[in-house]
């Protein structure tokens, strides 16, 4: 199957610095990805949908200030926590969807730890 | 409000044992559903999804579901469970085949030998 890949796996920053973490679709293009957080022991919500060329769609409750996503190009997305704070240590888990096969795929995940 | 339910975060079964993971959905009209299973620093991968259509579902690694209108359910069941399938399931639910999902709140299946 297709395979979606996400950089870094692992981060840890102190709090008040911004992360950037890349979502690629690896053999094919998406034009939308998902962006997904998972806390500790509760399921993914989905924060925002990322499109290419154009705007993010967040879902409400979602800060678009704080967590910015750029989808240059169609095999990638980037999703910048900016100023992070300990309340954002989660684990984020993007998607890339392929309408020819109707489906989609997860990346592994981005575990970030803000201190 | 569309919602996914599973009722049961943790459960234990014997290997070998058969296996049954609840999930209870809440859309207004039949949406996509689907199971996937999640293992430690792995991705999540679909198991099964259900469309329409026949309403049980084969996947791979030995898995169905079954899609039951009437219970708003769709039952993830495997006859006979390996040490290996010890991880976390969850059942989504979403408008289309390859949109935005709901999730569950995720079972923990342990496995003992």
């Amino acid at each position: 199957g297709a395979v979606v890949s996400q950089h870094p796996s692992r981060v840890i920053c102190k709090s008040g610095t911004s992360v950037k973490i890349e979502c690629r679709s690896l053999d094919f293009q998406a034009t939308t990805m998902f962006w997904y957080r998972q806390f500790p022991k509760q399921s993914l919500m989905l924060m925002a949908t990322s499109n290419e060329g154009s705007k993010a769609t967040y879902e409400q409750g979602v800060e678009k200030d704080k967590f910015l996503i750029n989808h240059a190009s169609l095999t990638l997305s980037t999703l910048t926590v900016t100023s992070a704070h300990p309340e954002d240590s989660s684990f984020y888990i993007c998607s890339a969807p392929t309408s020819a096969q109707e489906t989609q795929y997860f990346g592994p995940g981005t575990r970030l730890l803000v201190l | 409000a569309q919602s996914v339910t599973q009722p049961d975060i943790h459960i234990t079964v014997s290997e070998g044992a058969s296996l049954e993971l609840r999930c209870n959905y809440s859309y207004g009209a039949t949406p996509y559903l689907f199971w996937y299973v999640q293992s430690p620093g792995q991705g999540l991968q679909l198991l099964l999804k259900y469309f329409s259509g026949d309403t049980l579902v084969q996947g791979i690694k030995g898995f169905e579901a079954e899609f039951k209108r009437s219970q708003s359910s769709f039952n993830l069941r495997k006859p006979s469970v390996h040490w290996s399938d010890a991880a976390e399931y969850f059942c989504a639910g979403g408008g289309t085949s390859y949109g935005k999902l709901t999730f569950g709140q995720g079972t923990i299946l342990t496995v003992h030998p």
